[in-house]
């Protein structure tokens, strides 16, 4: 069954640096989003794209935030001054027209 | 504007009994799809079960089956012959499908604890 990939699994940065985070959506599928989750609390919404523009957004994607689709295959997470407050497990998922939204496995990002 | 809201924190369920998981949402649009993901402690998320709110029968997958109240607004999750691997957070999504179809929002969740 194919799958979503996020890599790296685990990414420790120290604050202010730059952090890209790295997922590899289902093949054929159209959406695809970001989501975060501290400590293993609540699933928070960061960013869904569509066509290759951002088509809605949290309050938490500010500035310092951005996505892109470099290519037909990756799409990328980008925080340009991280903040400790940042830490946080970062899901990648990805969805075809009416499905549920497949999530990868996830990339735990700890800023020291 | 969307809202989803798990009254239950932790749930504990005997083995091979079953548990009702309540999830209410709001929603002023007529057409929305609801979500149950299974987040084991291993950490990944894991679909569970969708109802459309068109649907006219409760979902089913399997152990998993849907209690879906309109009127009520609730979707509660029904896991019926309880394993100890059922032992996870256990998440209700909702997407709206008019006015932000891109945007699925999550509750915060019930951690299910399954008892031998």
């Amino acid at each position: 069954e194919p799958e979503v990939t996020q890599t790296p699994s685990h990414q420790v940065t120290q604050m202010g640096q730059e952090v890209i985070l790295h997922c590899v959506p289902i093949s054929n599928h159209l959406y695809f989003y970001w989501y975060r989750q501290i400590l293993g609390q609540k699933v928070e919404f960061l960013v869904s794209f569509y066509n290759n523009e951002i088509s809605e957004k949290s309050e938490i994607f500010d500035d310092q935030f951005s996505v892109e689709r470099p290519d037909g295959s990756n799409f990328t997470l980008k925080i340009r001054s991280t903040k400790l407050e940042d830490s946080a497990m970062y899901f990648c998922a990805s969805a075809g027209g009416n499905s549920p939204l497949h999530f990868g496995n996830g990339t735990r990002l700890t800023v020291t | 504007a969307q809202k989803i809201t798990q009254t239950q924190p932790g749930m504990f369920v005997q083995e091979k009994e079953a548990v009702t998981l309540d999830c209410t949402y709001d929603t002023s649009d007529q057409s929305y799809g609801l979500f149950w993901y299974k987040q084991p402690s291993s950490g990944e998320m894991i679909f569970l079960i969708y109802q459309g709110s068109y649907d006219e029968q409760n979902a089913t997958e399997g152990r998993y089956s849907l209690n879906f109240q309109k009127a009520r607004k609730s979707a509660n999750l029904v896991i019926s012959a309880s394993q100890l691997g059922d032992s996870a957070m256990y998440f209700c999504a909702m997407r709206d499908e008019e006015t932000s179809y891109d945007k699925v929002i999550f509750g915060p969740g019930t951690s299910l604890s399954v008892i031998p």
